[in-house]
């Protein structure tokens, strides 16, 4: 079984609609992350969660907004986005925030028209 | 500054050659980890090794092996006799003592041909 998992797999939305990704891990670990990876870039840090508490938020527009309602899941919700916001979306989950092996999930593609 | 270098953008090699990947790094902390993901056409982050920046120590696990230098602070990764399967996307990774967060190289695309 899949240590993180991440729904849906493929998102295509208008500019206008509200989405929320889901990503749930199964692995017991007390931090989550939300990455975004756009073509020809390097990963990019969104967020970061520790027992459920934001630490880090790394100048993301508002119209992502991060919720984790308790350790095993983190959620996306995405409304107004932009064409240059589409991207693939990993979700990754680790013990502790400092220096831990951090677990990657299968990632969400989505496509702003 | 905390950075890491893959000069390396794409690869390609036939099949049952060998291949290295490089990954060079800047640090200023004396405690930090080293890491691989890869990452092939599905899309998801494997993780495939994390090493220690006291442990320099190379590591084998079957065709992948590591070469950590602290001198050249360097941590190449190499596949031997590499196969189809083998093509994706890797990435090296820093983790400092510092903010502990993962920074990520660009990545390599390794192409493996039959």
């Amino acid at each position: 079984e899949t240590g993180v998992t991440q729904t849906p797999r493929h998102l295509v939305m208008g500019m206008t609609n509200k989405k929320s990704l889901k990503c749930e891990q199964h692995l017991g670990h007390n931090a989550m992350y939300w990455y975004k990876q756009s073509a020809k870039k390097p990963l990019e840090l969104m967020f970061v969660y520790s027992l459920e508490e934001r630490v880090e938020n790394n100048s993301v527009p508002s119209r992502f907004s991060p919720e984790c309602p308790n350790s095993s899941h983190l959620f996306l919700h995405l409304h107004t986005l932009q064409p240059e916001d589409s991207a693939l979306y990993l979700c990754a989950s680790s013990q502790g925030t400092v220096q831990e092996t951090q677990y990657f999930g299968p990632g969400t593609r989505l496509l702003v028209l | 500054a905390q950075k890491v270098t893959q000069a390396q953008t794409e690869i390609s090699v036939v099949e049952k050659e060998d291949v290295t990947l490089d990954c060079v790094y800047e640090t200023r902390d004396t405690t930090y980890y080293l890491f691989w993901y890869k990452q092939p056409p599905s899309g998801e982050l494997v993780f495939l090794i994390r090493r220690n920046s006291f442990d320099e120590q190379n590591e084998i696990s079957g065709r992948y092996s590591w070469n950590f230098q602290k001198s050249t602070s360097s941590f190449n990764f190499t596949i031997t006799a590499s196969q189809v399967v083998d093509s994706a996307v890797y990435f090296c990774a820093l983790s400092p003592r510092r903010g502990g967060k993962l920074i990520f190289g660009q990545g390599t695309e390794l192409s493996v041909k039959p």
